[in-house]
């Protein structure tokens, strides 16, 4: 298996655009995590998935971020509109539930928001 | 609210000792607990998943010890080496998938 895929590697938009970050999650995992890393804060999870149902999206900064999982080999991230303080690096993991298995994470997604 | 820390923020020493990071966390109601290596500009490798019934897990010159009462962790590395410098993140699955400590940044100095 490939790994977690996730596209773009990078990303520069100006503020108040739309961003959309994409995860292809190892094929057989049923839990798809998305996470942020920043400097001050570390990494933070944002929201997971188990069975593409969304479980827990209390890490979720606010309104403008929103995720999807369509099906089992596909996530997306959206910011709209991005700003500024947005900019960090984007991680996307999966396993094979959310509490046993370790978590395998994709290579991330690097977004500067000017 | 489950915290994790881990101490020391960084650490530089010598190739070929052996060393141990830290990990601290909050809640010890936890399946299990997590370390990975982060290399600069990466994303996060795995290297050890303990199971909250376990004790330790070891591979390779690498071993991690888990005191679940106590709510501590410890990753040994044996005989490190240059290529083991990197951030190493401690995380816990609890209630919350994957709570992370800060990490430990490591040079091994050749």
């Amino acid at each position: 298996d490939a790994g977690v895929i996730q596209s773009p590697r990078h990303e520069v938009t100006e503020m108040g655009q739309e961003v959309t970050l994409r995860c292809k999650p190892i094929s057989g995992h049923n839990s798809l995590f998305w996470y942020r890393q920043t400097m001050m804060r570390g990494l933070e999870l944002l929201i997971y998935f188990n069975n593409n149902v969304p479980i827990d999206d209390s890490g979720m900064p606010e309104d403008r971020f929103s995720a999807k999982m369509p099906n089992a080999s596909f996530s997306t991230l959206k910011i709209q509109p991005s700003e500024p303080r947005d900019s960090a690096v984007y991680f996307c993991a999966s396993s094979f539930d959310r509490s046993s298995y370790e978590q395998y994470f994709g290579p991330g997604t690097r977004l500067t928001v000017t | 609210k489950q915290e994790v820390t881990q101490i020391p923020a960084a650490l530089s020493v010598p190739e070929g000792e052996n060393l141990v990071l830290n990990c601290s966390f909050t809640d010890s109601a936890i399946y299990n607990l997590q370390w990975f290596r982060q290399d600069p500009g990466k994303g996060l490798t795995s290297l050890l998943l303990i199971q909250s019934s376990q004790r330790e897990q070891t591979s390779g010159r690498l071993n991690a010890s888990l005191d679940k009462s106590s709510g501590r962790s410890t990753l040994y590395i044996a005989a490190s080496q240059p290529g083991d410098s990197a951030t190493y993140l401690c995380a816990v699955t609890g209630n919350t998938p994957l709570v992370f400590g800060k990490g430990t940044r490591l040079s091994v100095i050749a």
